[in-house]
């Protein structure tokens, strides 16, 4: 079956340490995205890749950072610059970017 | 800036219609899109919006005056299951591959 896999869907760290959150599409998506979610709120865009070896900074970036070494992964790590990494973190994909896009089942993280 | 307003929480009975606003101010505009999402779960995508007037699909139908930079999502024979949060997400011109994202309608469904 095709689709986005995220892992893992729960995740604890201590403050201070970076933590890489993983995201593989099966779909031959040329686009992927990473957004964050408070609660209550909408989606904010973290970063964007339209295709491998290239990424863009979306609304929110500092503190994390990505790769997209292979068009199928797209790991985000949150570094311990980010103030308040608690949140629910959705990654996504489209075929071109535009329209429509598929969305994984997301990794909650908390920091302790 | 860019802004998208929609109402934060709506109540309706099961069976009924419900409509959830969403109106927009953004530099360039390429359509507009609802997504849907469960509590604790993922957006799914429900409707796009490129051109002015009335898509349906199904129980669920996605209206847009670009004139007047709003639109809405129309939910018919409601049911239990389409309680949850849904969002309106605007594709503006200068955002090259990017959503523009609304905070949020939560669907409350009485029984």
């Amino acid at each position: 079956d095709g689709g986005i896999t995220q892992s893992p869907k729960y995740l604890f760290r201590k403050e201070g340490q970076n933590v890489t959150l993983s995201c593989e599409q099966n779909l031959n998506h040329d686009a992927m995205y990473w957004y964050r979610q408070d609660p209550g709120q909408g989606l904010r865009l973290i970063y964007y890749s339209q295709i491998v070896n290239d990424f863009q900074k979306g609304d929110i970036a500092e503190g994390y950072s990505v790769s997209r070494e292979k068009k199928e992964s797209f790991p985000l790590t949150v570094t311990s610059a980010q103030k308040n990494p608690t949140a629910f973190y959705l990654c996504a994909s489209s075929p071109d970017g535009y329209n429509e896009q598929f969305f994984g089942p997301g990794t909650r993280l908390t920091v302790l | 800036g860019q802004s998208l307003e929609q109402p934060s929480e709506v109540t309706a009975v099961e069976g009924a219609i419900v409509q959830i606003n969403c109106t927009y101010q953004t530099s360039g505009f390429y359509g507009l899109s609802w997504y849907q999402q469960h509590d604790g779960g993922a957006p799914t995508f429900l409707s796009y919006n490129a051109l002015d007037g009335l898509e349906e699909t199904g129980r669920f139908s996605s209206f847009l005056s670009r004139s007047d930079s709003y639109g809405y999502l129309l939910l018919q024979e409601l049911q239990m299951k389409d309680s949850a949060s849904y969002f309106c997400a605007v594709r503006v011109a200068d955002s090259n591959y990017q959503l523009i994202w609304g905070a949020g309608t939560k669907l409350i469904i009485k029984p």
